[in-house]
């Protein structure tokens, strides 16, 4: 089963409006959590990396005011697209871990189709 | 910065048949873990084989094994026994062993298409 949970799979909002996409670790603790954006036919493409209790930290040319992303709990981090915009419209996925030891496996979410209309 | 290049966008193979999914990376690192990955169309990623560059010895899971050559940073995906499940998108990744930076980079993505 599933060790990483994502909700909601599908969501359509306004444009405007913000939406908060949930990335849940099961069943261990994610010390360090992962969000990618995905375009279609294309490859995963990193926008944060959060670790627990502290502030994200995003890649270059990734808008921190406009994906805020908390990483509360070893157990939750939450990415809330803010001010969606048409363009935002995208597959999003996270995966998770446990930092200290590389070669822990990274478990992935099953993703979220964002739609802003 | 750490690179993956997966040269062939798509790939088409005879159903029982081998195919073969290359993939280059660029790194100063002498240590790191290397992925492939499956995307089917339900987008949900799917490890399949991964190699820890310590490790001589290629790895092998079922009809998936790859052929690791460091000096050449080269990680080519052998699918053997194709099958009509096979079809996906197959990600080649890189991951560092340093603290802090465990993220994984991704390549382009190479599209199997499993012809009956």
């Amino acid at each position: 089963g599933a060790v990483v949970s994502q909700h909601p799979s599908r969501v359509i909002c306004k444009s405007g409006t913000s939406v908060k996409i949930e990335c849940r670790s099961l069943d261990f603790q994610a010390t360090t959590m992962f969000w990618y954006r995905q375009f279609p036919k294309k490859s995963l493409m990193l926008m944060a990396t959060s670790n627990e209790g502290s502030k994200a930290t995003y890649e270059q040319g990734v808008e921190k005011d406009k994906f805020l992303i908390n990483h509360a709990s070893l157990t939750l981090s939450t990415l809330t697209v803010t001010s969606a915009h048409p363009e935002d419209s995208s597959f999003y996925i996270c995966s998770a871990t446990t930092t200290g030891h590389s070669g822990n496996t990274i478990y992935f979410g099953e993703g979220s189709w964002l739609t802003v209309v | 910065a750490q690179t993956v290049t997966q040269s062939q966008p798509e790939m088409s193979v005879q159903e029982a048949e081998t195919v073969t999914l290359s993939c280059t990376y660029d790194t100063s690192e002498s240590d790191y873990y290397l992925f492939w990955y499956k995307q089917p169309p339900s987008r949900q990623m799917i490890l399949v084989i991964r190699q820890e560059a310590y490790k001589q010895q290629n790895a092998t899971e079922n009809r998936f094994s790859v052929n690791f050559q460091k000096a050449a940073k080269s990680f080519s995906l052998k699918i053997s026994d194709s099958q009509l499940g096979d079809a996906a998108m197959y990600f080649c990744a890189y991951r560092s062993v340093v603290f802090g930076n465990e993220k994984l980079t991704f390549g382009t993505g190479t599209r199997l298409t499993i012809i009956p």
